[in-house]
C-alpha cells in the first residue's frame, strides 16, 4: 500500500489566491482527518470525516477554509482567499473508524 | 485549550540511554493515548499506543507508562540510538464516545540523540 497520498507536497501561492490541497486516503480506510502544523499552534485537526460524511469541522478556523470528500478515495482541503497567516504544513490521516491514523507527507503551504 | 500538556520541549540524550518523555491530560473522557514519532519533512508515523485498562505496554526498546488516577502517561525509550533523534508527540482521543482518531496533540519533544 503506497500509503495516505498528498498533493501537492510544497505550495508557494500569492496572498488572496485560492490554494487546493489533495489527499488519497489508504484504500479500505473509512475515516479521514485534515490537520495543521505550525510552530505555534503545534498540530491541530481541522476537519474530519467518516464514510465521506463531515463529521467535526469545528477547528475549521475560517469560512475562508473548506473541505470536501467526494468519494472514498479523495477529499480537497481549499482555501478561498489565501492569507499569510495560513503558512504552515497540512497533513491528511486516515484510518479505519477504530484503528490507528495513519499520515500522508504533508504539503507545506507558504502564502507569500 | 491545552487538552494535552507535554513535557520536556527538548531533550537530549546519550547514546544507550534512557529517553522519557511526560505527558498529562484533562478529559477524562479520552481512553486511546498514542505516540507519534516525525522526522523532519515527514508526516507523523504512529509508535505505540495505550488504552487505560493497562499500566504498561512494550515494543521493543519503546514503553508506554500509564498512570489513570494521576491523568499522566510517558514514553520511554530505551537504550536510545542517534536514529531516534525526532520530534516525539502524545495524543488523546475518546472512542468511546465515538470520537475514533479525532486526536488532540501534545506541543512535541525534540529528542537527540547524541553519540
Amino acid at each position: 500500500d503506497a500509503g495516505v497520498i498528498q498533493s501537492p507536497r510544497h505550495e508557494v501561492t500569492e496572498m488572496g489566491q485560492e490554494v487546493t490541497l489533495r489527499c488519497k486516503p489508504i484504500s479500505g480506510h473509512n475515516s479521514l482527518f485534515w490537520y495543521r502544523q505550525t510552530m505555534m499552534r503545534g498540530l491541530e485537526l481541522l476537519i474530519y470525516f467518516n464514510n465521506n460524511v463531515p463529521i467535526d469541522d469545528s477547528g475549521m478556523p475560517e469560512d475562508r477554509f473548506s473541505a470536501k470528500m467526494p468519494n472514498a478515495s479523495f477529499s480537497t482541503l481549499k482555501i478561498q482567499p489565501s492569507e499569510p497567516r495560513d503558512s504552515a504544513v497540512y497533513f491528511c490521516a486516515s484510518s479505519l473508524v477504530a484503528g490507528d491514523a495513519f499520515f500522508g507527507q504533508g504539503t507545506r503551504l507558504t502564502v507569500v | 485549550q491545552q487538552q494535552v500538556k507535554q513535557s520536556p520541549q527538548s531533550l537530549i540524550v546519550q547514546k544507550g540511554g534512557i529517553s522519557i518523555i511526560n505527558c498529562a491530560y484533562e478529559n477524562t473522557a479520552f481512553d486511546y493515548f498514542p505516540w507519534y514519532q516525525q522526522f523532519p519533512g515527514k508526516g507523523p508515523a504512529l509508535l505505540i499506543a495505550i488504552r487505560p485498562d493497562v499500566s504498561e505496554k512494550k515494543e521493543g526498546r519503546f514503553t508506554i507508562s500509564f498512570n489513570k488516577s494521576a491523568k499522566q502517561f510517558s514514553l520511554h525509550i530505551m537504550d536510545s540510538q542517534p536514529g531516534d533523534s525526532a520530534t516525539y508527540f502524545c495524543a488523546a482521543a475518546e472512542r468511546g464516545r465515538g470520537g475514533g482518531n479525532k486526536l488532540t496533540f501534545g506541543t512535541g519533544t525534540q529528542l537527540k540523540v547524541e553519540l
